[in-house]
């Protein structure tokens, strides 16, 4: 099946400030890109869809302004989580699409702990 | 309610046992289905498909219930490496996750 990598696959930071986790596509072409997120024994929730080129849509009670969406080229998607605090820590997972299909790929996942 | 909702478990099953369980959805128009398997810290993976007419992958078996709203997983002969939590997915416009049903096999 198709890679996705995510980096970095864990990272601490202090409350207030921002976090980048990127999102590559390393075997094919992904026009759409996804981010999700997961708190303990929660499901994933959708927080936002990208798609090369054009701004991200945003699912309801995602703040865009706190969770920048960069979908710059067709293998990399960049999410930055804006002034951190702890109820920020998750687990943030990123998924492609080929082009054609409709499977959805995931990647490894970012454990975000802010303290 | 909930998209899609499943019983969370745990349900702990000795190795060689047969294992089974459901998941509801509330959108009668959804037309696709999946189940994936995510291990502890892990990201999901694509377990199988869901066809209406039911689909067998190997130990799994996986049923379709339209009437009723529900998706079922099958595990027979359970093997130590399928203690995982199995999430129920649904794929409309976008995929919705169950919260996951825990499985462990026991030795």
């Amino acid at each position: 099946g198709a890679v996705v990598s995510q980096h970095p696959s864990w990272v601490i930071c202090k409350s207030g400030t921002s976090v980048k986790i990127e999102c590559r596509s390393l075997d094919f072409q992904a026009t759409t890109m996804f981010w999700y997120r997961q708190f303990p024994k929660q499901s994933l929730m959708l927080m936002a869809t990208s798609n090369e080129g054009s701004k991200a849509t945003y699912e309801q009670g995602v703040e865009k302004d706190k969770f920048l969406i960069n979908h710059a080229s067709l293998t990399l998607s960049t999410l930055t989580v804006t002034s951190a605090h702890p109820e920020d820590s998750s687990f943030y997972i990123c998924s492609s699409k080929i082009r054609q299909g409709y499977e959805q790929y995931f990647g490894p996942g970012t454990r975000l702990t802010v303290t | 309610r909930k998209e899609v909702e499943q019983d969370p478990g745990p349900f702990n099953v000795p190795e060689g046992a047969t294992v089974a369980f459901n998941c509801t959805y509330s959108n009668s128009a959804s037309q696709s289905f999946f189940w994936y398997r995510q291990d502890c810290r892990k990201e999901p993976k694509l377990l199988m498909s869901v066809y209406s007419s039911g689909n067998e992958d190997g130990r799994f078996t996986a049923q379709l219930n339209r009437a009723s709203q529900y998706i079922s997983l099958l595990i027979r002969d359970s093997k130590l490496s399928d203690s995982a939590t199995y999430l129920c997915v649904v794929n409309d416009y976008k995929l919705s996750f169950g919260a996951g049903t825990t499985v462990t096999v026991r030795a």
